[in-house]
Parts: structure tokens; C-alpha cells; sequence
């Protein structure tokens, strides 16, 4: 069965702080990662994309990923209160004519000023 | 980018009402489009999911049903809604023109009463 999973949280940093996130799926396979950001009450919106091992950085997040170990993680450094959301992990899974997108629970991060 | 449109952003319904919820893509073609629902401060349960026109597949038995008409257009409807209907409803996009993450639609807040 495809499964991602992260841990529900909640996550609380303090201001300016580095969050860190994480992220475990079960296709070896994979191979497009994805990592969402949702205010409560609005719908999720895509904030990094991730395809190869390493890391890619985007301003304030930087998102890892270990396809050895089936993991990927989402950094944010300089945490600010507007950080406060859950954060989605996802995980195209790949396959042709069937749903290919799997979603983790997400994890609740609150940056206390 | 995919643009997804969907409607009403809110809507209240007595029990035993019918539901039509619409969703149209802009921006790809042959996505595939997805249904979600979302309780409150939970993760997404997906509800159906289209590879194509006409093609649809059910993850969870309910009283919902969903249809494609049209290559951007997916429809969510209920011939009688229950109070375990109530839940934030998203429409989702992913894959066309090559791309595989997914683009979400501003949600619709449903309540039965």
C-alpha cells in the first residue's frame, strides 16, 4: 500500500528559529516530491517541488531529499509567525491511469514570536 | 500555471438536499482531477479521482458521486446529503503538459444541517 507519512505535530518554534519537517513514503519509485503549505480555513499551496537527492533552496525553505532512505524534509529557517499552517508532504507515485498523488496528514507548525 | 476554479466557496444545506459542486481547470490539458474532503484540523481523505473523460474511480463508498464531462471539468454531487457531509471540499489538478504536482482549487465550506 502507498503511504506517506509525517509526524501531526504540533511543532512550535520560536521566532527565528530553523522548523524542520518531516516526511517518509513507501514507493521506492517515487520520483516528484512535493511540499504544501495550508492556513486554516484556505486550500493548500504549493511552496517547493523536489525531483533529485540533495537539497533544493528557495529563499527562507529549503526542502532534502534522501531517495535511499524514502525521505524528504522541509527546512525553514528564520521562522516567522506567518509560518504558522500546516504543512503538507506529497508524493507523485507515478502511475499511469490510476491516482498517482498521495498525501501525508500534514504537520501543524506554530512560530511563537 | 494550472488555474482551478471552483464553486460556491461556501454553502449551506439542509439534510436531504442535492449537492452540486463544480470544479473547471485552465492552464493544461488531460489532467488528472481529484476530489477531496477535509475535517476540521485533518488531513485530506480523497474522495474520487479522474484519469479522463467519463472515467472515474471511488476511494470511499458514501452517498457522493462524481462525473467528467468535460476534459477541465469535474462534478461532485450528492442526490441527498447527510450532517457527516459537512467538511471542507477540494478540487485538485495534477499532471497535463508534463507537469505532476498538484494545483488546488480555493475549497468550498460545506455545512448540512
Amino acid at each position: 500500500q502507498k503511504e506517506v507519512e509525517q509526524n501531526s505535530g504540533p511543532l512550535s518554534v520560536p521566532e527565528g528559529a530553523i522548523a524542520s519537517l518531516n516526511c517518509t513514503y513507501s514507493d521506492r519509485g517515487s520520483q516528484s516530491f512535493f511540499w504544501y503549505r495550508q492556513y486554516s480555513g484556505k486550500s493548500p499551496e504549493l511552496i517547493m517541488s523536489i525531483y533529485s537527492n540533495g537539497d533544493k533552496e528557495d529563499g527562507r525553505f529549503t526542502a532534502q531529499l534522501n531517495k535511499a532512505s524514502q525521505y524528504v524534509s522541509l527546512l525553514i529557517r528564520d521562522s516567522q509567525p506567518s509560518d504558522s499552517a500546516t504543512y503538507l508532504c506529497a508524493v507523485n507515485m507515478g502511475q499511469t491511469g490510476a491516482n498517482n498523488l498521495f498525501f501525508g496528514t500534514g504537520t501543524r507548525l506554530t512560530v511563537i514570536p | 500555471s494550472q488555474t482551478i476554479h471552483q464553486w460556491p466557496a461556501t454553502l449551506v444545506q439542509p439534510v436531504g438536499s442535492p449537492l452540486s459542486l463544480e470544479c473547471t481547470v485552465e492552464g493544461t490539458s488531460n489532467p488528472n482531477l481529484y476530489w477531496y474532503r477535509q475535517a476540521a484540523g485533518r488531513g485530506l481523505q480523497l474522495l474520487f479521482y479522474s484519469v479522463g473523460i467519463g472515467q472515474i474511480s471511488s476511494e470511499v463508498p458514501q452517498n457522493l458521486s462524481a462525473s467528467r464531462p468535460q476534459d477541465r471539468q469535474f462534478i461532485l454531487s450528492s442526490k441527498k446529503l447527510l450532517l457527516s457531509d459537512s467538511g471542507f471540499y477540494l478540487c485538485a489538478s495534477t499532471g497535463g503538459s508534463g507537469r505532476s504536482e498538484a494545483f488546488f482549487g480555493q475549497g468550498t465550506r460545506l455545512t448540512v444541517v
